[in-house]
């Protein structure tokens, strides 16, 4: 059964160091999704993008994140300037569709020191 | 008022019992609406998923959604110890990009 993947599982780094989270999505599928889980909260939407654009963004995806297509299979979520409360887990998702379900990755662990 | 509402639990059952979770939602406007569960340290994996008022059933689970009342249930027949999981309900929003979860309810099935 197609899956998205997310690697790495588990990334540790230092406040005010760069991180880069990628993501496979399901093969044709054309929407991406990043959200994210902190420690004990709600999954929580960041954003969503649709043929090489954001189409939605929220409050939390200000201007220390950014996303990419680079190529024809990985979707990333960088995140420039790492804080402490950005230690969470980060899940991307994907969509054949919009009003499609969205499919998960298993979540890439942030941990921030 | 919160857009989706749910019960954090922790809910703890023995096997064979049957399990009901519950979500309210503000907003009338929500079309269709889904249940996912949640394993320890993974991600969230479509459990099922609604696109009306009434119920459906896919084995043991049945979800109902009950629009007057903006209220959905999931309900688990025969719980096993392998459903103890986090169930999180789902609504996607008017724009249809963004899911707002519930808080997810912890359920723990005991042998």
């Amino acid at each position: 059964e197609p899956e998205v993947t997310q690697t790495p599982s588990h990334q540790v780094t230092q406040m005010g160091q760069e991180v880069i989270l990628r993501c496979v999505p399901i093969s044709n599928h054309l929407y991406f999704y990043w959200y994210r889980q902190i420690l004990g909260q709600k999954v929580e939407f960041l954003v969503s993008f649709y043929n090489n654009e954001i189409s939605e963004k929220s409050e939390i995806f200000d201007d220390q994140f950014s996303v990419e297509r680079p190529d024809g299979s990985n979707f990333t979520l960088k995140i420039r300037s790492t804080k402490l409360e950005d230690s969470a887990m980060y899940f991307c998702a994907s969509s054949e569709a919009i009003k499609n379900i969205q499919y998960f990755g298993a979540g890439t662990r942030l941990s921030v020191l | 008022q919160k857009e989706v509402e749910q019960d954090p639990g922790p809910l703890s059952v023995p096997e064979g019992a049957i399990v009901s979770l519950n979500c309210t939602y503000s907003n009338s406007a929500f079309q269709y609406f889904m249940w996912y569960r949640q394993y320890s340290r993974k991600g969230p994996e479509l459990l099922m998923y609604t696109y009306s008022s009434g119920n459906k059933e896919d084995g043991r689970f049945t979800a109902q959604v009950d629009k007057s009342s903006k209220y959905i249930s999931l309900f688990i027949r025969d719980s096993q110890p392998s459903d103890s999981a986090t169930y999180l309900c789902a609504i996607p929003s008017s724009s249809n990009y963004k899911l707002t979860f519930g808080k997810g309810t912890l359920l723990t099935v005991n042998p």
